[in-house]
């Protein structure tokens, strides 16, 4: 299995510009995970989902960030519009049930001038 | 809120010393703790877990130590190598309820020739 992939590997945009991450989680794994890493505030969860239902999106920092999963092989999260305190890294991870492992993708790097 | 402290910050050994990563938890609900290793550009990837019923728990020459009472817990690895130059993040779940990973803020460990 070719693990998480995560696209792109790196955005660089300007403020107010849509920003939009994409996530193919590990095939057969029922939970999707959002995560966002930053040096001040580490791996912080945004939101996940169980069998392509949001679950808790109670770490979404505002109403500019909303995520979909439209199948199980597919997750956006979606920055609109997009503000430089956004820039992190995004990190996409799956995993087969609740109680199983978090597979982490690449990320995505995303600064936002 | 801040539920796993973990310290230190940063962390500099010798080939063959034994660094040791702390983590304190607040939640006695917690019960599952795994360590995540992350390489720069990469995601984090499980490294070990230990539940507390046990004490210590030992792979290869990574061991996690657990202490219940005092809400603590450890990373020590044995015989390090320049090859475990990375990040080390602490984390805590609650597998009873939602399946939601709460980390530490990270360990950022160098180990030297």
């Amino acid at each position: 299995d070719a693990g998480v992939i995560q696209s792109p590997r790196h955005e660089v945009t300007e403020m107010g510009q849509e920003v939009t991450l994409r996530c193919k989680p590990i095939s057969g794994h029922d939970y999707l995970f959002w995560y966002r890493q930053t040096m001040m505030r580490g791996l912080e969860l945004l939101i996940y989902f169980n069998n392509n239902v949001p679950i808790d999106d109670s770490g979404m920092p505002e109403d500019r960030f909303s995520a979909k999963m439209p199948n199980a092989s597919f997750s956006t999260l979606k920055i609109q519009p997009s503000e430089p305190r956004d820039s992190a890294v995004y990190f996409c991870a799956s995993s087969l049930d609740r109680v199983s492992e978090q597979y982490f993708g690449p990320g995505t790097r995303l600064t936002v001038t | 809120q801040q539920q796993v402290k973990q310290s230190p910050q940063s962390l500099i050994v010798q080939k063959g010393g034994i660094p040791i990563i702390n983590c304190a938890y607040e939640n006695t609900a917690f019960d599952y703790f795994p360590w995540y290793q992350q390489f720069p550009g990469k995601g984090p990837a499980l490294l070990i877990a230990i539940r507390p019923d046990v004490s210590e728990k030992k792979e290869g020459r990574f061991t996690i130590s657990f202490n219940k009472s005092a809400k603590q817990f450890s990373l020590h690895i044995m015989d390090s190598q320049p090859g475990d130059s990375a990040t080390y993040f602490c984390a805590a779940f609650l597998t009873g309820t939602a399946s939601k990973l709460t980390f530490g803020t990270g360990t950022r460990l160098q180990v030297t020739l």
